[in-house]
């Protein structure tokens, strides 16, 4: 069955470290989105991709950066983390041209900046 | 650019009864989608109910069901035969020509035996 992982599940790391969270899809999806979700803001989108070689920035950017090389994968670099990105991470994708049909998205990574 | 409003942070219903989420929405695009996740404590989203804006026929999903008003912009969820099992936190969506879910803040459902 096609799905979507990301990993680790969990990560604590210190300020000022740099991190990477993976995002694997095998849906065949053009589409790929990483989200921050944080009590009391929902999920707010960080970077997205319409497939390969394509970026674009969210609402909430700053400090993230993705790039896209192939087609299932949407790796989210934290260049220098800091206290303000501890948050659950999640990664979703979806077909192109149908925007109907259901977006579907990892389990979400759990990271402490401490 | 599009936005979600969410004003009920938090709801409860007894199980067997029904309760309805609220949610309002703003787009200046004419062919979007509208969606409903619910987020159990396992933190995997998972997809309720969408709904076409074309479409005026509310959509159903057992015992989920909305009531969209395209005109007032709103898109409430409502749950019927409230389940122990449905408790969770409730999200909102809107969908348009850009591909991207914008989402609202959520709204905690408690389901109380």
């Amino acid at each position: 069955d096609a799905e979507i992982t990301q990993s680790p599940r969990h990560k604590i790391t210190e300020t000022g470290r740099q991190v990477t969270l993976a995002c694997h899809q095998t849906w065949n999806h053009n589409n790929m989105f990483w989200y921050r979700q944080d009590l009391g803001h929902g999920l707010r989108l960080i970077h997205y991709s319409y497939g390969v070689q394509d970026t674009n920035k969210g609402e909430v950017s700053d400090g993230y950066s993705v790039s896209r090389s192939n087609t299932e994968d949407l790796p989210l670099t934290l260049e220098s983390a800091a206290s303000s990105q501890t948050s659950v991470y999640f990664c979703a994708s979806s077909g192109t041209g149908t925007g109907g049909t259901e977006a579907f998205f990892g389990q979400g990574t759990r990271l402490t900046v401490v | 650019a599009q936005t979600v409003t969410q004003s009920q942070p938090e709801m409860s219903v007894q199980e067997a009864e029904t309760v309805t989420l609220s949610c309002t929405y703003d787009t200046s695009e004419s062919d979007y989608y509208l969606f409903w996740y619910k987020q159990p404590p396992s933190r995997q989203m998972i997809l309720v109910i969408r709904q076409e804006a074309y479409k005026q026929q509310n959509a159903t999903e057992n015992r989920f069901s909305v009531n969209f008003q395209k005109a007032a912009k709103s898109f409430s969820l409502k749950i019927s035969d409230s389940q122990l099992g449905d408790a969770a936190m409730y999200f909102c969506a809107v969908r348009g020509g850009s591909e991207k879910l914008v989402f609202g803040k959520g709204t905690k459902l408690t389901v109380n035996p």
